[in-house]
């Protein structure tokens, strides 16, 4: 299957500091991509879709100003949380959809955690 | 609207056994697509299968078989032979299209223990 790549895989970082998360599909273009948090035992949430040279989609409840989604490429999609609270802290797990296919492939996640 | 149920939060089976995993979705589009994905505790999520809705053939690919049926809303998964390295979190997801493209939405998950 097609590989996507994020990075880094763990941050800990103090409260008021910003932090950006990378997501690269490696051997394919997606023009879209998808950015996803997972709190504990619990399922995926859609936070919000990317697309390639455009602003992103968010989903309901999901504060633009604070998860910051840039997708300046068709490979690389970027999420930086700004001004981190403890409560940001979770498992957030990219996406990139290989188009031909309909079929989105994963990032291994990153778990934030915020002092 | 847009909805998997997965009922089973918890399985466990001893190694060797056979278990069926269900995946029940609600959707009021006839065109969409239905995907098995396992995360490992690692955490990435590793992708099992995709299914169209035109397309209600069993499926098997190893240990692994999927059966949809379009008349239940159904789309299950079924481990054979179960062993160790099958214990995992295994999501269900329903993938339609809106304004923009495709959205997809996850079951809860069914967390899947094999014992030795």
């Amino acid at each position: 299957g097609a590989v996507v790549s994020q990075h880094p895989s763990r941050v800990i970082c103090k409260s008021g500091t910003s932090v950006k998360i990378e997501c690269r599909s490696l051997d394919f273009q997606a023009t879209t991509m998808f950015w996803y948090r997972q709190f504990p035992k619990q399922s995926l949430m859609l936070m919000a879709t990317s697309n390639e040279g455009s602003k992103a989609t968010y989903e309901q409840g999901v504060e633009k100003d604070k998860f910051l989604i840039n997708h300046a490429s068709l490979t690389l999609s970027t999420l930086t949380v700004t001004s981190a609270h403890p409560e940001d802290s979770s498992f957030y797990i990219c996406s990139a959809r290989l188009s031909a296919e309909n079929i989105q492939y994963f990032g291994a996640g990153t778990r934030l955690s915020v002092l | 609207a847009q909805k998997v149920t997965q009922a089973q939060t918890e399985i466990s089976v001893v190694e060797k056994e056979d278990v069926t995993l269900d995946c029940v979705y609600e959707t009021r589009d006839t065109t969409y697509y239905l995907f098995w994905y396992k995360q490992p505790p690692s955490g990435e999520l590793v992708f099992l299968i995709r299914r169209n809705s035109f397309d209600e053939q069993n499926e098997i690919s190893g240990r692994y078989s999927w059966n949809f049926q379009k008349s239940t809303s159904s789309f299950n998964f079924t481990i054979t032979a179960s062993q160790v390295v099958d214990s995992a979190v295994y999501f269900c997801a329903l993938s339609e299209l809106f304004t923009g493209g495709f959205k997809t939405i996850f079951g809860a998950g069914t967390r899947l223990f094999v014992k030795a």
